[in-house]
């Protein structure tokens, strides 16, 4: 158990649109969803932090304007990239914690390669 | 700045040859876990380690957590391609955030 999907898996946008990726935790109900990002042989870097149904926490240096977290359910977590620019290129990578399992144990997902053009 | 260190950056190495990698950090962990992650995949866990001095094995690889709790170590024992990737150490510092390592990138080839 502790499967988490994310879609999708790719995606390819122009310049000044709008992206949205889902986090999903498909068998299990996720007390907190976490949002990284990932750019090319480097580690992850935690974006934020969203707990369902309150506003998400971002960490120093996130625009919380440009990355708009909804954690709507206790299974769902959507990451948006609003008006998009070629620098937002990167691997995104979301990781849920099981409810009652502890927060140090991070499900994560298969990421999305977001490329900006 | 990342609480935590991990050293080399980089390591390719010969199939059959061992490898270590080491995660060091000033700051006291509660935890510490080792994550293996593929191209365009997420990390995937492969060993939490709890205890101070506590070693574990899986396989080939055997993970120790150091008497303090501020540093581990992967050690691979004859090194196949199929253990390629980049290797990732992640600690729970204070609250319930990971802080990953800058990540080793391993190459074994054949």
């Amino acid at each position: 158990g502790a499967v988490v999907s994310q879609h999708p898996s790719r995606v390819i946008c122009k310049s000044g649109t709008s992206v949205k990726i889902e986090c999903r935790s498909l068998d299990f109900q996720a007390t907190t969803m976490f949002w990284y990002r990932q750019f090319p042989k480097q580690s992850l870097m935690l974006m934020a932090t969203s707990n369902e149904g309150s506003k998400a926490t971002y960490e120093q240096g996130v625009e919380k304007d440009k990355f708009l977290i909804n954690h709507a359910s206790l299974t769902l977590s959507t990451l948006t990239v609003t008006s998009a620019h070629p620098e937002d290129s990167s691997f995104y990578i979301c990781s849920a914690t099981r409810h009652g399992a502890g927060t140090d144990t991070q499900y994560f997902g298969p990421g999305t390669r977001l490329t900006v053009l | 700045t990342q609480l935590l260190e991990q050293s080399p950056q980089f390591l390719s190495i010969q199939e059959g040859e061992n490898l270590t990698v080491y995660c060091n950090s000033s700051s006291v962990f509660s935890s510490l876990q080792w994550y293996r992650q593929e191209p365009g995949e997420g990390p995937v866990l492969l060993v939490t380690v709890v205890t101070g001095g506590e070693v574990k094995k899986l396989k080939r690889l055997t993970f120790q957590f150091g008497d303090a709790r501020k540093d581990s170590s992967l050690h691979i024992t004859a090194a196949q391609p199929g253990d390629t990737g980049l290797y990732l150490c992640a600690g729970v510092p204070n609250d319930y955030k990971l802080s990953f390592g800058a990540g080793t990138t391993v190459t074994v080839r054949a």
